[in-house]
């Protein structure tokens, strides 16, 4: 099926740190999103973003985050600066349609 | 607020039963549902999808039953096997919004 590459598997910064996760979604997809999950546990949405704008975003898409995709190239997820339980996996997902694509997850450890 | 509840953390069944993973949700916005498998070290994938005008989908081994009144939805899988050894995530999401809420997960286990 579709896939959605992001890089890399694994980031391992010092907290206060910035870090950017960078997403390739599904070339022919228009809607992007971050879902956040933490140790195996249940995926939250973090934010999704079309037309070049974030749409909705949740109470754990604090400040110091932001996303972007800038001319059709990667969608990233910036984390500026960083905090220690901002440790979890970060999925990327694309749609056309109801349907999510997910990739297979950065996961960020911050130390 | 957990508006997608999964009964069950783990389940665990032998090769050849039938797995049956329950979910619930609160927000009545939600108009489609999406089960989605997930192996270690892996994204999450769509396994099979219904949405509220239907009370029954099914695909394969892979069913799932929707009570709208109820406000609740089962997967079935039939004929376990060990290679559907994974987590299940049941999602509902509404208005076309794309925004998938999750439950929790079910880690399910198919003994050989």
């Amino acid at each position: 099926g579709p896939k959605v590459l992001q890089i890399p598997s694994h980031q391992i910064i010092d907290m206060g740190q910035m870090v950017t996760l960078n997403c390739d979604p599904v070339s022919n997809h228009l809607y992007f999103y971050w879902y956040k999950q933490i140790l195996g546990q249940q995926m939250e949405f973090l934010v999704n973003f079309y037309n070049g704008k974030v749409m909705e975003k949740s109470k754990l898409f604090k400040d110091q985050f932001s996303v972007e995709r800038p001319d059709g190239s990667y969608f990233t997820l910036k984390i500026q600066p960083t905090a220690l339980e901002d440790s979890a996996v970060y999925f990327c997902a694309s749609s056309s349609t109801d349907t999510l694509y997910f990739g297979a997850g950065t996961r960020l450890s911050v130390l | 607020q957990q508006q997608v509840r999964q009964s069950s953390q783990s389940l665990t069944v032998w090769e050849g039963e039938t797995a049956i993973l329950n979910c619930s949700y609160e927000n009545s916005a939600f108009d489609y549902f999406p089960w989605y498998q997930q192996f270690p070290g892996e994204g999450p994938a769509l396994l099979i999808a219904i949405r509220s005008v239907s009370d029954k989908k099914e695909d394969g081994r892979f069913t799932i039953f929707f009570n709208k009144r109820e406000k609740n939805l089962s997967l079935h899988i039939k004929d376990s096997q060990p290679g559907d050894s994974a987590t299940y995530f049941c999602a509902g999401t509404g208005a076309n919004t794309g925004k998938l809420t999750f439950g929790h997960g079910t880690i399910l286990r198919v003994h050989p």
